[in-house]
């Protein structure tokens, strides 16, 4: 079973819309980290934003902000007013203790964006 | 700024050849991983390195091995590539713990022919 399902292969919006990527987790460890990452075409993964399983409130970073319900095991990210510079692939990441003691990231499929003007 | 390095940005090999991939950070990070990044599949985790000499298998180690012995340095290695090892090639560096964030290097696009 995935630990990271992100069910959107690809999402069109319009520019300057908001526009939700969903993100999904599972994890028996009470204690982990959530991340989204952001890979335009030029290749390089950009980390956008981050929640911790114990955090009271959702995270925000400027236009991002990740809609985190612990009860459902769901990390959305919001972006908030999309611009055309938005348009790449978005990675959900969860950082959780290995058998080893140490804590390992994996990733989703990701979910391509594509901005329209 | 923390940085990844990675030797080459693109590689062609032969089949059957031995393929040596370099990744150098300079943040002194404990942690060091290696992923394959495929169309539709994401990022897969072949080996991490939580200390110099230290490593552990992540989801897909077959085929591949690594080297740490320097901690800025973590190396992986195709014994014997074959055609189903052309891929981007992904390393990232990150502080322990779970609130720590991966770095990249910016991949080796690797074709086996």
């Amino acid at each position: 079973a995935q630990k990271i399902t992100q069910t959107q292969p690809g999402m069109f919006v319009q520019e300057k819309e908001a526009v939700t990527l969903d993100c999904t987790y599972d994890t028996s460890d009470p204690s982990y980290g959530l991340f989204w990452y952001k890979q335009p075409s030029s290749g390089e993964m950009i980390f956008l934003i981050y929640q911790g399983s114990y955090d009271q409130q959702n995270a925000t970073e400027g236009r991002y902000s990740l809609n985190f319900q612990k009860a459902r095991k769901s990390a959305n990210l919001v972006i908030s007013a999309s611009q055309l510079g938005d348009s790449a692939m978005y990675f959900c990441a969860m950082r959780e203790k290995g058998s080893g003691g140490s804590y390992i990231p994996t990733f989703g499929r990701g979910t391509s964006l594509i901005v329209h003007p | 700024d923390v940085k990844v390095t990675q030797s080459s940005r693109y590689l062609v090999k032969r089949t059957g050849e031995k393929v040596f991939l370099e990744c150098v950070q300079d943040m002194d990070h404990e942690n060091m991983f290696w992923y394959r990044q495929d169309p539709g599949l994401g990022l897969r985790l072949i080996y991490f390195s939580y200390d110099v000499k230290m490593k552990e298998k992540g989801d897909i180690p077959e085929g591949y091995s690594v080297s740490r012995e320097k901690k800025e340095r973590f190396s992986l290695i195709l014994e014997s590539a074959s055609t189903n090892q052309t891929s981007m090639y992904l390393c990232a560096s990150s502080l322990s713990g779970e609130r720590e964030k991966l770095f990249f290097g910016s991949g080796t696009q690797l074709s086996v022919l």
